[in-house]
């Protein structure tokens, strides 16, 4: 199976601020990457799929960038609406394999 | 619109079984596979497997092939969960996803006590 290592596991962020997100896969996952966050209590939602491509309706803040094993999202500019935690899921072979979670919060 | 409307929460005993359904609304249910996702209390999401929603063939993770089960109903474009021989292990948040369009239920929690 294909490990997904995810960093950090939590991360807090002042208002406005950047912050990043790293996965990496245990091999080379040909971009097939998403990010959702997660907010409590409810369902994943998508911000970025195959590594790079924004999901319809997703602020432009978030982006993402990635090849290969190492995989980033980034957020340019913390707003209060982000915090929730971040997830990973690789979808090159199966069985997709989530990453373990970034839990971001307001600083 | 586009909706995936799972089941209420369930109470069970170790050792019992149980079925959870996820109905899809809005959409052509056949045009797209069924994923299940598990979630336990304070952890991370893990990917259980996914049905064929054409020919109806699971694909099971692993840690799901002995005692999960994914059905369907075509005709009533409905998915279903089942678990056999509940442990206290499988109190968790089943979600239903249809990955590929970012369509999710709103996650059943099923809760195994004695």
């Amino acid at each position: 199976d294909i490990q997904m290592t995810q960093s950090p596991p939590s991360l807090s962020a002042s208002l406005g601020e950047t912050v990043s997100i790293e996965c990496r896969a245990s091999e080379d996952i040909y971009s097939n990457l998403a990010w959702y966050q997660q907010k409590s209590g409810k369902s994943p939602q998508l911000l970025i799929y195959y590594a790079s491509s924004l999901q319809d309706g997703v602020p432009s803040r978030f982006s993402g960038s990635g090849s290969g094993t190492q995989y980033s999202l980034k957020i340019s500019g913390m707003q209060p609406e982000d915090e929730g935690v971040y997830y990973c899921l690789q979808g090159s072979k199966y069985p997709y394999t989530f990453g373990a979670g970034t839990k971001l919060e307001l600083k | 619109q586009i909706q995936l409307v799972q089941s209420g929460p369930e109470l069970k005993k170790p050792g019992e079984s149980v079925k959870i359904s996820c109905k899809a609304s809005g959409y052509t249910f056949t045009d797209y596979a069924m994923n299940w996702v598990k979630q336990a209390p304070g952890n991370g999401l893990k990917w259980m497997g996914w049905i064929n929603t054409q020919t109806g063939k699971p694909t099971y993770a692993d840690d799901f092939k002995q005692r999960f089960v994914f059905s369907l109903e075509t005709s009533a474009s409905t998915a279903y969960l089942q678990i056999n021989n509940l442990n206290i292990e499988d109190t968790a948040t089943y979600f239903c996803t249809v990955l590929r369009e970012d369509y999710w239920g709103q996650g059943v929690m099923v809760t195994v006590s004695s």
